[in-house]
């Protein structure tokens, strides 16, 4: 079946604009996962949808990052007048529910801020 | 704070060179650990989950083992294509999310 799907691939942007990054889960995954991947350094969660529950948002890196995910499809990471270290690869990942625990990742954004 | 170390962070081997690479982990209530296999501009891909010590895992010629303090991805003769960079996280009971070692850069050379 079809897998965790995003866009776009690759974002190129201009210090100070603003971007939007999307994400389709694996169909029936109730779970979703937004991580960051910084050149060099590990994956860096950074916040998390389930069901109809309200996110905790305090993973996200400041107060320029928000996301949203409609019901248990779509989701959308949005980063406002962006800086040049939010350039990484923004990674989202699903999972059939909280307690199987196993994330199944997409194939990534990678943003670069000029 | 989870933390996860992986070690080496790079590792070169002949065609057919087993080895071994290492996942050392602090967590507070482990609900999971997780292998991940990720290749150069493309999301991780999953290996292998562990969920308690003495647990053991195959998968060709990956096998996952597990202990209170540390996992490893045991490779057995590997193949150039299981060139990557292999990936170790933890779910603990604290967290939504999983926390990731910077990962070990694997090259096998024909």
């Amino acid at each position: 079946g079809a897998g965790v799907s995003q866009s776009p691939s690759n974002k190129v942007t201009e210090k100070g604009k603003d971007v939007e990054l999307r994400c389709d889960p694996i169909s029936g995954h109730t779970a979703l996962y937004w991580y960051r991947q910084r050149l060099g350094q590990g994956l860096e969660f950074l916040i998390y949808f389930q069901g109809n529950s309200a996110p905790d948002k305090s993973g996200l890196p400041s107060d320029r990052f928000s996301a949203e995910r409609t019901g248990e499809s779509v989701s959308t990471l949005t980063i406002q007048r962006t800086q040049q270290e939010d350039s990484a690869v923004y990674l989202c990942a699903s999972s059939l529910y909280r307690g199987s625990y196993e994330q199944y990742f997409g194939p990534g954004t990678r943003l670069t801020v000029t | 704070e989870d933390q996860v170390t992986q070690s080496p962070e790079a590792l070169r081997l002949q065609e057919g060179e087993s080895s071994s690479l290492n996942c050392s982990y602090t967590v507070s209530g482990l609900r999971g650990l997780f292998w991940y296999r990720q290749d150069p501009g493309k999301g991780p891909e999953f290996l292998f989950t562990l969920y308690s010590a003495g647990e053991e895992k195959e998968k060709e010629r990956l096998k996952a083992t597990l202990t209170k303090k540390e996992s490893f991805l045991h490779i057995t003769a590997p193949k150039p294509e299981d060139s990557a960079t292999y990936l170790c996280a933890v779910y603990g009971g604290g967290a939504d999310g999983l926390t990731f070692g910077k990962g070990t850069h694997l090259i096998i050379q024909p």
